[in-house]
């Protein structure tokens, strides 16, 4: 059981770059997630996903695009990236906390992403 | 609205020193989950712990304990005798479970936790 898996780990753009970040996961969750941290900021959501072909924006989704063609992939798009890009994404799928127990997250091990 | 604070930025303690991270919440709903999560230097988020609304019990795990009291919106987290390896970033974070949520979690801004030798 891989759990939530984010590729790739570690990735240098230049401005005005394209790339996409990649989230799998094999538990069969219905909702994902993605956050970006900046330091002293905690985490912050971009985009979230309540099922497969539903998507909707977070806190910080300027920049950014996602799709759920599947309930497994929820990738991130960056566009013409940006500096201010320059952060840890973490990809994160979860149960519904009201159908399903027990109820919690299981977080991917972080893309860190430098835009120059 | 959510919101989570974490007043403390960071903390320094000596090990074997005990230490308490503070946890505020705000939400206007009666049901909802509070997490603590670590962070170590690796990178990667660690679960700690999950708390209901409606249970208001303290949980002791190991050295690990929590304190949620819903009179004061706070879910505070000590570790007794600390040591080296609890250096990380700890964050506190919520979770709204009403009906047509989407499971976000509002996160808190995150304690840097050191603990010296």
């Amino acid at each position: 059981n891989a759990g939530v898996t984010q590729t790739p780990k570690f990735r240098i753009l230049k401005i005005g770059q394209s790339m996409t970040l990649q989230c799998t996961q094999d538990m069969n969750h219905n909702y994902m997630y993605w956050y970006r941290q900046d330091p002293g900021m905690g985490l912050k959501l971009i985009y979230y996903s309540v099922g497969a072909g539903i998507t909707d924006k977070g806190e910080v989704p300027n920049g950014y695009n996602v799709s759920r063609s599947t309930t497994e992939d929820f990738p991130l798009r960056l566009e013409l990236a940006a500096p201010s890009q320059t952060s840890v994404y973490f990809c994160a799928s979860s149960y519904s906390p009201l159908r399903d127990t027990p109820y919690g997250y299981t977080f991917g091990s972080g893309t860190r992403l430098t835009v120059v | 609205a959510q919101k989570v604070t974490q007043a403390q930025t960071e903390i320094s303690v000596v090990e074997k020193e005990d230490v308490t991270l503070d946890c505020v919440y705000e939400t206007r709903d009666t049901t909802y989950y509070l997490f603590w999560y670590k962070q170590p230097p690796s990178g990667e988020l660690v679960f700690l712990i999950r708390r209901n609304s409606f249970d208001e019990q303290n949980e002791i795990s190991g050295r690990y304990s929590w304190n949620f009291q819903k009179s004061t919106s706070s879910f505070n987290f000590t570790i007794t005798a600390s040591q080296v390896v609890d250096s990380a970033v700890y964050f506190c974070a919520l979770s709204e479970a009403r009906s047509g949520n989407t499971g976000k979690l509002i996160f808190g801004q995150g304690t840097t936790l050191q603990v010296k030798p």
